[in-house]
C-alpha cells in the first residue's frame, strides 16, 4: 500500500510562494495509471481539489487556482511537488498530497491521502 | 465545475439509529458508455484525513463496514449508516470524479444525540 507524507514550512509570508513536497513510499511515482494529487482543507472547511500530475509530467489544475499553481515530479527521488504563488491568507490550510489510478479500466476516486500538513499564511 | 451540494449540514442521530445524507450534483455523474456512477462517499473524523467509504456510489471498499451504505444514480446520492455507533462521528463528504476539477461537498457533520 502506497504511503505519502507531506513536508515544508508551515508558515509563509503574504505574496511569497508556498511550495510543499509529497514523498510516496512503499510504491513508485512511477506506476502506470497512477495520478499524484493536491488537495487542501481550511480550517473547519471543505476539500478543495487543486491539481495532480501523471510521472510523464502530465498535469491537470483547478482553474481557480491555475494562474498561481505549478505541481512537479522528481522520478529519481520518488516525490512530487506543489508551488503556489502569491499567497494570501486565504491560502491558509491543510495541505493534502493524495493518489488515484486507473484500476480495471476504471478511473478511481482518491483512496491514498498524506496525514496532511498546515500552512498558514501569516506576516 | 461540477457543484456537490449536500444536505444536512449536520444532523445528532440516537446509537443504534439510521443516518442519511442526501448530495445532489449540478449535472450527472452517470457515464452512460459504463453505466457507472462516478460518485465517492468519504469519511473525516477529527485531525485525520478523509477514508474512502464507498465508490461508484454504492460500492463498499473493502474492510469498511457493512452499517455503510450508498444509492442513487445520475446526480441525486444517499450515504446511509444503518445503525449509528459512536466510532461514525465524524464529517463525511461526497466527490464527483467525473470530470476535472475534481469537486467535493461541503460535508456534513454526524454527532451523537
Amino acid at each position: 500500500q502506497v504511503q505519502l507524507q507531506e513536508s515544508g514550512p508551515g508558515l509563509v509570508k503574504p505574496s511569497q510562494t508556498l511550495s510543499l513536497t509529497c514523498t510516496v513510499s512503499a510504491g513508485s511515482i512511477s506506476s502506470d495509471g497512477h495520478y499524484w494529487n493536491w488537495i487542501r482543507q481550511p480550517p473547519g472547511k471543505g476539500l478543495e481539489w487543486i491539481g495532480y500530475i501523471y510521472y510523464s509530467g502530465s498535469t491537470s489544475y483547478n482553474p481557480s487556482l491555475k494562474s498561481r499553481v505549478t505541481v512537479s515530479i522528481n522520478t529519481s527521488k520518488n516525490q512530487f511537488s506543489l508551488s503556489l504563488s502569491s499567497v494570501t491568507a486565504a491560502d491558509t490550510a491543510v495541505y493534502y498530497c493524495a493518489m488515484n489510478r486507473w484500476l480495471g479500466g476504471l478511473m478511481r476516486p482518491i483512496d491514498q491521502w498524506g496525514q496532511g500538513t498546515l500552512v498558514t499564511v501569516s506576516s | 465545475d461540477i457543484v456537490m451540494t449536500q444536505s444536512p449540514d449536520s444532523l445528532a442521530v440516537s446509537l443504534g439509529e439510521r443516518a442519511s445524507i442526501n448530495c445532489k450534483s449540478s449535472q450527472s455523474v452517470l457515464y452512460s458508455s459504463n453505466n457507472k456512477n462516478y460518485l465517492a462517499w468519504y469519511q473525516q473524523r477529527a485531525g485525520q484525513p478523509p477514508k474512502l467509504l464507498i465508490s461508484w456510489a454504492s460500492t463498499r471498499e473493502s474492510g469498511v463496514p457493512d452499517r455503510f451504505s450508498g444509492s442513487g444514480s445520475g446526480t441525486d446520492f444517499t450515504l446511509t449508516i444503518s445503525s449509528l455507533q459512536a466510532e461514525d462521528v465524524a464529517v463525511y463528504y461526497c466527490h464527483q470524479y467525473y470530470g476535472l476539477p475534481y469537486t467535493f461537498g461541503g460535508g456534513s457533520k454526524v454527532e451523537i444525540k
